[in-house]
């Protein structure tokens, strides 16, 4: 159980294109999922917080006109990088939390995307 | 200062010994704390999680957390060269639900 899948695992764009990216999970129910984005030998830095049926909360430093995110239903969120710059290379992994104690659940992470912008 | 920090390595240790890993946090409120395991070029997976003080096993992996000295360790006994990978400590903060990580201890497991 607790599956979580991306996609694209992989996508090359031109500059200032648009990307989505997909974050689905498989077996439960999610009702909060986060966006992180992590540089080469570099940790997890988290972007976003995403509610289904709200807006997500976005981290200090992540602007949120440039990557949109959307909480659709209980086993989707979508990550759109818009007008993409090669400085936005990068691998998106997306994690869903199940509904529970906030705090106290474990999150799931999907395989990531990895984005490079040419 | 860093929410959580790790020593970033690497740890080498020969098959078959113990691999000790530590992790301190800042935040006293953090109520849970998770190991992942993250391969090169793959998104973490979870170990375990803790959130009571005192040791908690599973398998070959224990976790122990510390909240008065605000620490977390994972132990990996009878270490495999599969085991070679960056391990990520976690904490969360309970109200807000946020995910702060360290930057990642690599291991490395010697044949």
């Amino acid at each position: 159980g607790a599956v979580v899948s991306q996609h694209p695992s992989r996508v090359i764009c031109k500059s200032g294109t648009s990307v989505k990216i997909e974050c689905r999970s498989l077996d439960f129910q999610a009702t909060t999922m986060f966006w992180y984005r992590q540089f080469p030998k570099q940790s997890l830095m988290l972007m976003a917080t995403s509610n289904e049926g709200s807006k997500a909360t976005y981290e200090q430093g992540v602007e949120k006109d440039k990557f949109l995110i959307n909480h659709a239903s209980l086993t989707l969120s979508t990550l759109t990088v818009t007008s993409a710059h090669p400085e936005d290379s990068s691998f998106y992994i997306c994690s869903a939390q199940p509904p529970g104690l906030a705090g106290d659940n474990e999150q799931f992470f999907g395989p990531g995307t990895r984005l490079t912008v040419l | 200062q860093k929410e959580v920090e790790q020593n970033s390595g690497p740890l080498s240790v020969p098959e078959g010994a113990i691999a000790s890993l530590n992790c301190t946090y800042s935040d006293r409120g953090s109520q849970s704390f998770f190991w992942y395991r993250q391969y090169s070029g793959k998104s973490p997976e979870l170990i375990m999680s803790i959130y009571s003080n005192g040791d908690k096993e599973d398998g070959r992996f224990t976790a122990q957390l510390n909240k008065a000295s605000q620490y977390v360790s994972l132990l990996i006994r009878d270490s495999q060269p599969s085991d070679s990978a960056t391990y990520l400590c976690a904490v969360n903060q309970y109200n807000f639900n946020k995910f702060y990580f360290g930057s990642g201890t690599k291991l490395n497991v010697k044949p």
